[in-house]
């Protein structure tokens, strides 16, 4: 079986300062982790993804995230937030030993950027 | 390039009335993959399609709900006689192969009255 966990609904952060939304997972063979993020009546657009290799991982729009085996966390940071970064992030696993492809979504967090 | 294309992208329909989603995957992806997203459910996976592989129903809420993908590409989700919990998001997503990030489509949002 495989979970994830974002424990946070809503996060509040002042535009330029740094934004990090969590995410912990449970998997029984290795994890593949994935960031998503949402904008209003759109799809999912692939923020980033770890598979192996380097724990920090960086992607789209300046965002980045590090793989922690030992705490089975994959926050998502960006260093300076922007207002355009206001949307809905998902983090997703999929076990890598498992056959397919079958994401498994954490509940969403909303991201809100003041000015 | 075009990405995944969905279609219709709003639909309202009456309780018990048959309901056809279409999906078109980003050309050269063999991986289909379809999703649900409710308010207070999350993102749920409902099935998935990789090449000539039989595909992988087990998310499928019920036996009311189908999905066929035809000639490897386009995909269409039916749902038989719909009830008011069957309302929410439906998103498809491809990928290039089963190990590779999805992409979705912007959705559609089913109602039923």
């Amino acid at each position: 079986a495989q979970s994830v966990a974002q424990p946070e609904d809503q996060v509040n952060v002042a535009e330029g300062n740094p934004l990090t939304v969590k995410c912990t997972y449970s998997v029984s063979g290795n994890p593949y982790l994935f960031w998503y993020v949402q904008y209003p009546n759109r799809g999912l657009q692939f923020l980033l993804k770890y598979i192996t290799g380097d724990n920090l991982v960086k992607g789209s729009y300046g965002f980045e995230a590090e793989f922690n085996k030992s705490q089975t966390s994959f926050h998502l940071k960006k260093p300076s937030a922007l207002v355009s970064d206001s949307a809905l992030y998902f983090c997703a696993v999929r076990d890598g030993k498992a056959a397919g492809n079958k994401l498994t979504f954490g509940g969403g967090t909303r991201v809100l950027v003041k000015p | 390039g075009a990405g995944v294309s969905q279609s219709p992208s709003n639909k309202v329909t009456e309780k018990g009335k048959d309901v056809e989603l279409r999906c078109d995957p980003i050309s050269g992806h063999t991986a289909l993959y379809w999703y649900r997203q409710s308010l207070g459910q999350g993102l749920e996976f409902l099935i998935y399609f990789q090449g000539n592989s039989a595909p992988d129903k087990s998310g499928l809420p019920s036996d009311r709900f189908s999905a066929e993908r035809t000639g490897g590409s386009v995909s269409t989700l039916t749902i038989q006689r719909t009830q008011q919990e069957d309302s929410a998001v439906y998103l498809c997503a491809s990928s290039v192969r089963q190990d590779q990030p999805q992409h979705f489509g912007d959705g559609t949002r089913l109602s039923i009255l």
